[in-house]
């Protein structure tokens, strides 16, 4: 079946700690997203990538970092820079269509959590 | 102010009270508006693209409409395996970072 692997479900990170959060992906998709979802608020958007070996910032990257090294794969890294990192992280993918977006494959997320 | 606003926020239906979703939206240059379906502690299942005013999509109980301003997600007859959070999402423009999300609408089909 094909779709998008998030890892782990549930993380927690101590004072000062990275912690990478894992996507993959096999739907042959270009695009890939990471999403950020705090209660009461709708999804935003982290980091996005179009093409292996790019990316681009999102609205709310800072304290956040990605790679995206394979098309399968696009890891996200949370650094000790992001002071409120507690949220349900969501990894997304979808064809790249220049004009208009299309529709997004969600994986199951990861909800992390400050020790 | 709010580019995509949903209500309401929670809905409690009986099993086969119909009733409508809304989604409102004041971008100026729609691309596309989207509805997900999101169950608790998983991620968005998608449902619905609509492009323009006037366009209408079905699946099952579900039907979404859109108009220049508002969108609604009409559901027939729920049943309680329907309950999840609803989102609207729209695109202003071309590029990822043109999608805004709605907060959601938290639907309970009681049986």
């Amino acid at each position: 079946d094909g779709g998008i692997t998030q890892s782990p479900k549930y993380l927690f990170r101590k004072e000062g700690q990275n912690v990478t959060l894992s996507c993959e992906q096999n739907l042959n998709h270009d695009a890939m997203y990471w999403y950020r979802q705090d209660p009461g608020q709708g999804l935003r958007l982290i980091y996005y990538s179009q093409i292996v070996n790019d990316f681009q910032k999102g609205d709310i990257a800072e304290g956040y970092s990605v790679s995206r090294e394979k098309k399968e794969s696009f890891p996200l890294t949370v650094t000790s820079a992001q002071k409120n990192p507690t949220a349900f992280y969501l990894c997304a993918s979808s064809i790249w269509e220049p004009t208009r977006h299309e529709k997004l494959f969600f994986g199951s997320g990861t909800q992390l959590s400050v020790l | 102010e709010d580019q995509v606003t949903q209500s309401p926020e929670a809905l409690r239906l009986q099993e086969g009270e119909s009733s409508s979703l809304n989604c409102s939206y004041t971008v100026s240059g729609l691309r596309g508006l989207f509805w997900y379906r999101q169950d608790p502690g998983k991620g968005p299942e998608f449902l619905f693209t609509l492009y323009s005013a006037g366009e209408e999509k079905e699946k099952e109980r579900l039907k979404a409409t859109l108009t220049k301003k508002e969108s609604f997600l009409h559901i027939t007859a729920p049943k309680p395996e329907d309950s999840a959070t609803y989102l609207c999402a729209v695109q202003e423009g071309t590029g990822a970072n043109n999608l805004f999300f709605g907060t959601g609408t938290r639907l309970t089909v009681i049986p």
